[in-house]
């Protein structure tokens, strides 16, 4: 099944800093997509959902751009506990497919 | 607050057991699935249910067997347990359509000596 790619990481960023991850898919016909947060040894957990408007939840952006088939989380002012796996997830891909993440870890 | 609950959740147990991990959740959905994850790797999906008495087989080559008689119980079920079956189990489940994410339990952690 066709999947999305992102780039494992790991981000290492310092508090505050803003940090943004990009997932690219191939499926041009996904109208939208899920950010999914998992902690180390924890089950994932929904963050957010994407579509094309785009969405916002607090220090938490997602954007999708269907022209160029990616999407982009953008988090600002890191925190501490920010530090997890980020998972892109294509929601028309069903049952979803989880790949491995990017990781962010937010250094003091 | 969790409505899905995974029981146990750990379990260490010996080579040839016939183990069943539990998943139950409260919030009606029809659409629940069972994947494993090693750590440091993606998830893989074993087992899907769109429905009362309809199962599916998903990607990962398993072992295990799954059932749905009733809409919030979905256990999966090891005949005879291998160490290569130690790995974390995380249950999900969901809505009808595509626009809504899944929410997981807390994960069984297995462990086959």
């Amino acid at each position: 099944r066709k999947e999305v790619e992102q780039d494992p990481g790991p981000f290492n960023v310092p508090e505050g800093a803003t940090v943004a991850f990009n997932c690219t898919y191939s499926n041009s016909a996904s109208q939208s997509f899920f950010w999914y947060r998992q902690d180390c040894r924890k089950e994932p957990k929904l963050l957010m959902s994407v579509y094309s408007s785009g969405n916002e939840d607090g220090r938490f952006t997602a954007q999708l751009n269907r022209a160029s088939q990616y999407i982009s989380l953008l988090i600002r002012d890191s925190k501490l506990s920010d530090s997890a796996t980020y998972l892109c997830v294509d929601s028309g891909n069903t049952p979803l497919v989880f790949g491995k993440g990017t990781r962010l870890s937010v250094i003091a | 607050e969790a409505d899905i609950y995974q029981t146990p959740r750990y379990l260490v147990i010996g080579t040839g057991k016939k183990i069943t991990l539990e998943c139950s959740q409260t919030m009606g959905h029809d659409k629940m699935y069972w994947y494993q994850q090693d750590p440091g790797m993606e998830l893989h999906l074993i087992h899907y249910s769109y429905g009362v008495n309809s199962t599916e087989k998903g990607d990962l080559s398993s072992e295990s067997t799954v059932s749905r008689i009733r809409t919030e119980h979905f256990p999966l079920t090891l005949e005879s347990a291998r160490p290569s079956h130690t790995s974390q189990y995380l249950c999900a489940s969901s809505e009808q359509g595509d626009y809504y994410g899944y929410t997981f339990g807390s994960g069984t952690r297995l462990t086959v000596v």
